[in-house]
């Protein structure tokens, strides 16, 4: 089945200590968003990819980045994790930016220890 | 700031249909209005969007007034399963700008 798969579905990290986030796809699908979720609060779009182009939304921190280096992957990395940065990590795609619909992941969960 | 307001919960019985109002005064003549559910710890699941008509599939039925000011997302046999937070969104510009949602506790 076609799916939006990210891994590790649990990570715990160290605060100030990098971190990744991966999310794969097999939809073929032109965009991969990121969502932040903190606890009991909505996601919350951070950037997306429309194929190579990065969109950035104009509140998310510096300390938040992203690559994606093919079609398939897209890559969130927290370079100094604080503690408010411990939240679910939602990561979407969808065939284009304007008109289609968005298909989640199960997520990953951060802990900022 | 999402344009959207719904209930912060409601229950249902099993087997019972579910009701899920959402109010979105604000929406433009070409804005989509899209359901996700969000079952705990998962990331959402989209249901059903509609502009005008109401739509129909194989997990729930919209129904948009015919100003569009607002919709009901009906569930039409509830189940335990069907437990979650169910969020109503406009999409603004392609984004989903997602609002507090409603918490449905389907109950024996």
């Amino acid at each position: 089945d076609a799916m939006v798969i990210q891994n590790p579905r649990y990570q715990v990290t160290q605060f100030g200590k990098p971190v990744t986030l991966s999310c794969s796809q097999t939809l073929n699908h032109n965009v991969m968003y990121w969502y932040q979720q903190k606890s009991s609060q909505a996601p919350k779009l951070l950037f997306h990819y429309y194929d190579k182009d990065f969109n950035n939304e104009a509140d998310t921190p510096d300390n938040f980045q992203s690559r994606r280096p093919n079609t398939s992957f897209c890559f969130l990395d927290i370079r100094s994790p604080g503690l408010g940065d411990a939240a679910m990590y939602l990561c979407a795609t969808s065939r284009d930016p304007k008109g289609d619909t968005q298909y989640f992941g199960p997520g990953t969960r951060l802990t900022v220890l | 700031d999402a344009k959207t307001t719904q209930p912060p919960s409601m229950d249902c019985a099993e087997g019972r249909a579910a009701n899920l109002p959402c109010n979105h005064s604000t929406i433009s003549g070409n804005e989509y209005v899209y359901w996700y559910r969000q079952i705990h710890s998962q990331g959402p699941q989209y249901i059903i969007h509609g502009l005008k008509n109401n739509e129909t599939n194989e997990m729930a039925s919209l129904i948009i007034t015919e100003d569009r000011k607002s919709s009901t997302l009906i569930l039409p046999h509830a189940t335990l399963r069907d437990t979650a937070v169910y969020y109503c969104i406009v999409r603004v510009g392609g984004k989903l700008i997602f609002g507090q949602g409603t918490e449905l506790s389907v109950k024996p």
